[in-house]
């Protein structure tokens, strides 16, 4: 079956150390993006790419950063800048640029000890 | 409705009515809205969507009304069931060029009673 694949589903992580969260899709869509969401709150956009090899911040990208060397894979790596790492990441998906709706993988929950 | 804080607006219904989510969107270029719904500990899921070319929708026992007048989305859910239980999130896509970068509303607690 096609969809996306978040790993791990739960992490804990010590102050100081970066972490790395996988996002891996099957769908072959072009664009990909990661959320971070809040308690009671939306989600808001950390990067996202829209092609191989290129990305671009979205609206919290400081102490995260992101590669896209295969169009399949998006990691996000939460580094020891990011102020307030303990959240809910989300992944999600999209056939392109203006294509419509968002495919979300089942998110990976940080928590910093 | 929106809310400021980590206090979610809520709603509850009896199993079998209808209830109504509604969204105030941010930006009125938006020309694309979509309703996700999310469950405790899960991903985000796709319910409907509307194009701004248009002021209502019907799927299977949801429509999606549009007013760009006032900039205002409502989801309505015809006799709600247990398993509609959980945060509706309504998300708008301002036009920026060459990139699709939904914006997200603070999301709504939707409680079904049995």
């Amino acid at each position: 079956d096609g969809g996306i694949t978040q790993s791990p589903k739960y992490l804990f992580r010590k102050e100081g150390q970066n972490v790395t969260l996988s996002c891996e899709q099957n769908l072959n869509h072009d664009a990909m993006y990661w959320y971070r969401q809040d308690p009671g709150q939306g989600l808001r956009l950390i990067y996202y790419s829209q092609i191989v090899n290129d990305f671009q911040k979205g609206d919290i990208a400081e102490g995260y950063s992101v590669s896209r060397e295969k169009k399949e894979s998006f990691p996000l790596t939460v580094t020891s800048a990011q102020k307030n790492p303990t959240a809910f990441y989300l992944c999600a998906s999209a056939r392109g640029a203006r294509a419509g709706e968002l495919f979300f993988g089942e998110g990976s929950r940080l928590t910093v000890l | 409705g929106e809310s400021v804080g980590l206090h979610l607006p809520t709603l509850s219904v009896q199993e079998g009515d209808n209830s109504i989510i509604n969204c105030a969107y941010s930006n009125s270029a938006s020309d694309y809205f979509i309703w996700y719904k999310q469950e405790s500990g899960k991903g985000p899921q796709f319910i409907i969507d509307i194009r701004s070319n248009m002021d209502k929708r019907q799927g299977q026992r949801v429509t999606v009304l549009l007013n760009k007048t006032v900039k205002h989305l409502s989801l309505q859910i015809a006799a709600t069931q247990p398993g509609d239980s959980a945060v509706y999130f309504c998300a708008e896509n301002p036009p920026i060029q060459g990139a699709q970068k939904l914006v997200f509303g603070q999301g709504t607690r939707l409680t079904i009673n049995p």
